[in-house]
């Protein structure tokens, strides 16, 4: 089945500096990627998402860039502020069938000030 | 907007006891999961449900159990807690097997 490996486990980054997180993946047959933000305490916050038809996704200062080549995902936090301290987790499927998302194993990032 | 909530926020077991954690959603979402996460892990699928009534195993199922009544709801059941068992139960929502996930704020359970 799908394994999906994600790096770093933790990252820490100045307030304004950009941080970077990485999945890759094993099925070929992948075709849906998202990104989930953790607070403490809390559920998971869809960031954004992707099917295998774009390779770059940018909003709200996130870009997500798709390497299928590669079997590559990465989230980048352009100039990071402490609000987006938390634990991000990239999410794969496949096929474009979100049923049974494959989770990585999530980045605690911390940003200071 | 919509909202999807989980009962209880913490729950503290003994072992070999059985516990039911529940979730409810107004969204209309068609498919409901649980998810189990770990520290370290990552989130791991227990059971899914594409409709009312339907229930589908997920990679992590056995001592579990699910009942989807109603649409809007979703219960798990832990069916024997195991000792010094910690672990936080997510359950999310979707339209359907296509779109994106709306999780709850979790359960975090304790075994004792």
């Amino acid at each position: 089945g799908e394994q999906v490996e994600q790096r770093p486990p933790h990252l820490s980054v100045r307030e304004g500096d950009s941080a970077i997180i990485i999945c890759t993946y094993t099925d070929s047959a992948t075709a849906y990627f998202s990104w989930y933000k953790q607070e403490a305490g809390a559920g998971l916050q869809l960031l954004m998402s992707v099917l295998s038809n774009v390779d770059r996704k940018e909003e709200q200062g996130l870009t997500v860039l798709l390497n299928k080549k590669d079997k590559r995902l990465s989230l980048n936090l352009t100039a990071a502020h402490p609000g987006d301290s938390a634990v991000y987790f990239c999410a794969v499927s496949v096929g474009n069938m979100g049923y049974k998302l494959t989770f990585g194993t999530g980045t605690s990032l911390l940003v200071d000030p | 907007g919509g909202i999807i909530t989980q009962t209880p926020k913490f729950l503290i077991g003994q072992e070999g006891q059985k516990l039911t954690l529940k979730c409810q959603q107004n969204f209309n979402h068609d498919t409901m999961y649980w998810y189990r996460q770990d520290s370290g892990k990552g989130l791991r699928l227990i059971y899914y449900s594409i409709t009312e009534n339907d229930l589908q195993k997920g990679d992590l199922s056995e001592g579990y159990d699910a009942s989807r009544e109603k649409k809007s709801s979703f219960s798990l059941t832990v069916t024997s807690a195991q000792k010094n068992e910690m672990a936080v139960f997510l359950c999310a929502s979707s339209m359907d097997g296509n779109s994106d996930y709306t999780f709850g704020s979790g359960t975090r359970l304790l075994v004792i």
